[in-house]
């Protein structure tokens, strides 16, 4: 079973609705992420969270939330969809003790 | 802030050996990963490089150059499975957790 999963995989929306993408990790560390990816650009940071109680934006936060509902899931939600937050999201999981991220499968996003 | 440069795209044959380069300028370092991501899937570890000099993992291998801010991925004996991007990523210092991602080098082997 992978350590990290996303749900959906793949997901078509309307301008204006409000969607929801998880994530749960099975690997038992604390810190977690939510990129996204678009063409010709690089993993971009949307938001982090070293534990439940402590939350914190990325480079590109605005128009999107998250929610750290248990050390081993975290949620991003888009309250209403655009067109240009049509993308490749990815989760990605770390503990605070080594340097590596490990991703989840990601998720494709399109926002008509 | 960071700026970190790579090749968009290298086209190699079968069996060659291709060369990928990053260039970094960035505020803090503390040390730089290669990450691999097949089209439509989730990217993967290659390495970490923290020092300078060259490590050696198979037919990969990776250098940085702190002083110059420059980093290559040497893929060797290549094979159609290594098809794929190749991304640069440098860790932030002291914010050790932030990972700053060049665009990604796509390669394409050919048979």
């Amino acid at each position: 079973d992978a350590d990290v999963t996303q749900t959906p995989r793949n997901r078509i929306t309307k301008t204006g609705k409000r969607i929801m993408l998880e994530c749960s990790q099975t690997k038992g560390h604390d810190r977690m992420y939510w990129y996204r990816q678009d063409p010709g650009l690089g993993l971009r940071l949307i938001y982090y969270s070293f534990d439940v109680k402590d939350i914190n934006k990325g480079e590109i936060s605005d128009g999107y939330s998250v929610s750290r509902q248990a050390q081993a899931k975290f949620s991003l939600s888009l309250e209403s969809a655009i067109p240009n937050q049509t993308a490749l999201y990815f989760c990605a999981t770390s503990d605070s003790t080594s340097y590596e991220q490990y991703f989840g499968p990601g998720t494709r996003l399109t926002v008509t | 802030g960071q700026n970190i440069d790579q090749p968009t795209e290298m086209t190699a044959t079968e069996g060659a050996i291709v060369q990928i380069n990053c260039t970094y300028q960035t505020s803090g370092f503390n040390g730089l990963f290669w990450y691999q991501q097949h089209a439509g899937e989730a990217p993967t570890f290659l390495s970490y490089n923290v020092l300078d000099g060259l490590e050696e993992k198979g037919r990969f291998s990776s250098f940085l150059s702190r002083s110059k801010g420059y980093s290559y991925l040497l893929l060797k004996e290549l094979q159609m499975k290594d098809s794929a991007s190749y991304l640069c990523a440098v860790r932030d210092y002291p914010h050790d957790y932030k990972l700053s991602f060049g665009a990604g080098t796509t390669v394409t082997v050919r048979a």
